[in-house]
């Protein structure tokens, strides 16, 4: 099973901040990989696919880069909606055994 | 607008079953693949199984192999899960979710989420 560790757990940032959230995998998984977003009570919303581009309708202060087994989100400047917890996950193995990280949740400072 | 409704979600004993629904609409439902992923109360996400555009293939995590089955109507614009022999440990909120690339190319990233149906496991 590949291994998804997301770093740090909790940041804590205030509006206009850069956020940087790290994924690492266990073993490499070339670009396959995307982040997602969720808000409590809500379904996860795909962000970032093939580790740097962006799903349709996703603003442009997100980015991700990586490839391999380090991989990247960024979010340029926080906006009070980017609060919540972000998911890294891998698509690399086949037959799947498709895996997320533990999350990393954005908080307000 | 794509709209994915789960429904099937109840409480039910160790050793059980549970079918569970997904009704698709807003989008060609047979020309994409279908994801089940489930998120433990409090929990980070897990991806439980893979359908085909037709059917035709289906894939499982070691998890709920050999319990589970995926399955589809593409009359109906329907997907299906169903649960046996349960677990405690499969007590979650079950998504399915839309592949994002069409044909017969998994591209296996979710696209849209539907808002869950709950099972809880427990005697």
């Amino acid at each position: 099973e590949i291994v998804l560790t997301q770093s740090p757990a909790t940041l804590s940032l205030s509006p206009g901040e850069r956020a940087t959230l790290s994924c690492r995998a266990s073993q490499s998984v070339s670009s396959y990989l995307a982040w997602y977003q969720q808000k409590p009570g809500q379904a996860p919303r795909l962000l970032i696919y093939d580790a740097s581009n962006r799903a349709t309708g996703i603003p442009a202060r997100f980015s991700g880069s990586g490839s391999g087994t380090d991989f990247t989100l960024t979010i340029s400047s926080l906006e009070p909606e980017d609060f919540a917890v972000y998911y890294c996950q891998q698509r690399s193995n086949w037959p799947p055994q498709w895996t997320f990280g533990q999350g990393t949740k954005v908080e307000i400072k | 607008e794509v709209q994915l409704v789960e429904s099937g979600g109840v409480v039910v004993q160790p050793g059980g079953s549970l079918r569970l629904s997904c009704a698709a609409s807003g989008f060609t439902f047979d020309d994409y693949a279908m994801h089940w992923v489930r998120q433990a109360p409090g929990k980070g996400l897990e991806w439980v199984s893979l359908i085909s555009w037709d059917g035709g293939s289906t894939y499982y995590a070691d998890s709920v192999k050999g319990r589970f089955t995926i399955s589809r109507d593409n009359s109906k614009n329907s997907l299906y899960l169903q649960m046996n022999s349960l677990r405690a440990e499969d007590t979650a909120l079950y998504y399915c979710a839309k592949d994002i690339s069409s044909g017969s190319y998994y591209k296996g990233y979710f696209d849209y989420w539907g808002q869950g149906t709950l099972v809880t496991v427990s005697s």
